[in-house]
Formats: structure tokens, sequence, C-alpha cells
């Protein structure tokens, strides 16, 4: 069945540094990809989304690259922050019906 | 004033004993969304409405209930809780003009049953 799942479930930077946060996914019907970050103790918020004819998109420090022919979707984070500290998910949809969420990464920031 | 609210935030309860999530919202979206979250297995879908008519299985419907009461109401039920319930839950609203279905999720609420 179709299911998207993480490479890495931890990932630790330096602040400062880039962070690339990974997703694999198997519907190749799904027109949209989204990632989303989630703090502690809140809901996940909306970070950025792509439709499937694209393959890169840029938003304020970040930019999500979607890679179709291996099914591969990258969160790039630059110069993080402390306040990117978080669980990211990647989902995917199709149709507007509904999402479809990956387990997540937490991301780690060091001092 | 948050778009999406859910009450309560954190509950305790007994096995066998019914409760109810409620989730209200502010932001005219006719889309609305009830999830299950658990440490390590993301967020899965247990039901959601496309109106107030429209009520959908999702893939945990097992066990839970849903009512659409008003567009910006929808609540969840436990009709006999169990311990693997034990869950963090959140509602989450979508423009049925978006094509891609950005969600906008309340708050959460922590459900313990014992």
């Amino acid at each position: 069945g179709e299911s998207v799942g993480l490479h890495l479930p931890t990932l630790s930077v330096q602040e400062g540094d880039n962070s690339i946060i990974n997703c694999a996914y198997s519907n190749s019907a799904s027109d949209y990809f989204i990632w989303y970050k989630q703090e502690s103790g809140k809901g996940p918020q909306f970070i950025i989304d792509i439709r499937s004819n694209m393959d890169k998109r840029q938003g304020q420090r970040v930019t999500v690259l979607l890679n179709k022919t291996v099914k591969h979707l990258s969160l790039q984070i630059a110069a993080t922050q402390p306040g990117d500290s978080a669980v990211y998910f990647c989902a995917e949809t199709w149709g507007a019906q509904k999402l479809v969420f990956g387990q997540g990464t937490r991301l780690t920031i060091n001092p | 004033d948050a778009d999406v609210t859910q009450t309560p935030r954190n509950r305790i309860t007994k096995t066998g004993k019914r409760i109810m999530l409620e989730c209200s919202q502010t932001k005219g979206h006719d889309r609305m969304y009830w999830y299950r979250q658990d440490p390590g297995l993301g967020l899965r879908l247990i039901y959601y409405s496309f109106d107030v008519k429209d009520i959908n299985k999702g893939e945990i419907s097992d066990g839970y209930s849903v009512s659409r009461q008003a567009q910006a109401k929808f609540s969840l039920s436990l009709e006999s809780a169990i311990p693997n319930q034990t869950a963090l839950y959140f509602c989450a609203t979508s423009d049925f003009r978006d094509r891609a279905n950005e969600q906008y999720f309340g708050p959460g609420t922590r459900l313990t049953v014992t």
C-alpha cells in the first residue's frame, strides 16, 4: 500500500549549519508533497509544499527538493537556528482527499 | 484567538468509560479531520468530514465515532475507552479549494486511559 517513510528518526546539527531531512514515498499518484513542523506541545504547522510537477521550491530559509525518479523528498533548512528544533513530517496527498504522513524526524540543534 | 481549538487539552480516564473530545474552528473551512499520534508512528487518520453531511472512516476508525454538529464543530468519541487508545489526538481543518490540502491543526488533546 501507499506509505511515506523517513530515512532517519533523529538528526543533530550545529547551530548555523544547514540541515537536510529526507523522506521516501511510494505513491506515484501523489500530486502534492508537504512538510510540517511540530514543536513540543503543539500541533503540526505547515512549512512548505511542492507540486508533483516541480523539482524544487524555495521558501524563507527552506528548500524542498523532489526526485520523482527515486521517489525521494528532502527539506533543506539553511543556517539552522535553535527555533528550528522540532519534529519534521513529510506528507503526501492526491486528489486533495487526505494526507498520509511519514513517521517524523526529530531535529536537534547543538549550540 | 486560535483558529482551531480542542477541548479538553488533557484527560485521564478509566477503561470502559465513554469520552468525547471536541474540536471547534473559526477558519470557515468545510473539511475537518481527527488524527491520532503515537510515539514513532506519526499521525494516523481516524475520521474525516468534507461537510456537515459527510463522514468518512480513516485508517484506524475502529473503537471511535464522530459527530459533525456544525461546519465549525467536529467531535470524536471513544465509546468504551481502552488503554491502547492512550495517545495524542489532533483535530485539523482544510479548505476544499486548496489542491495541496494544507491542513491546520489544533493544539492536541493528550488522552490517557488507565
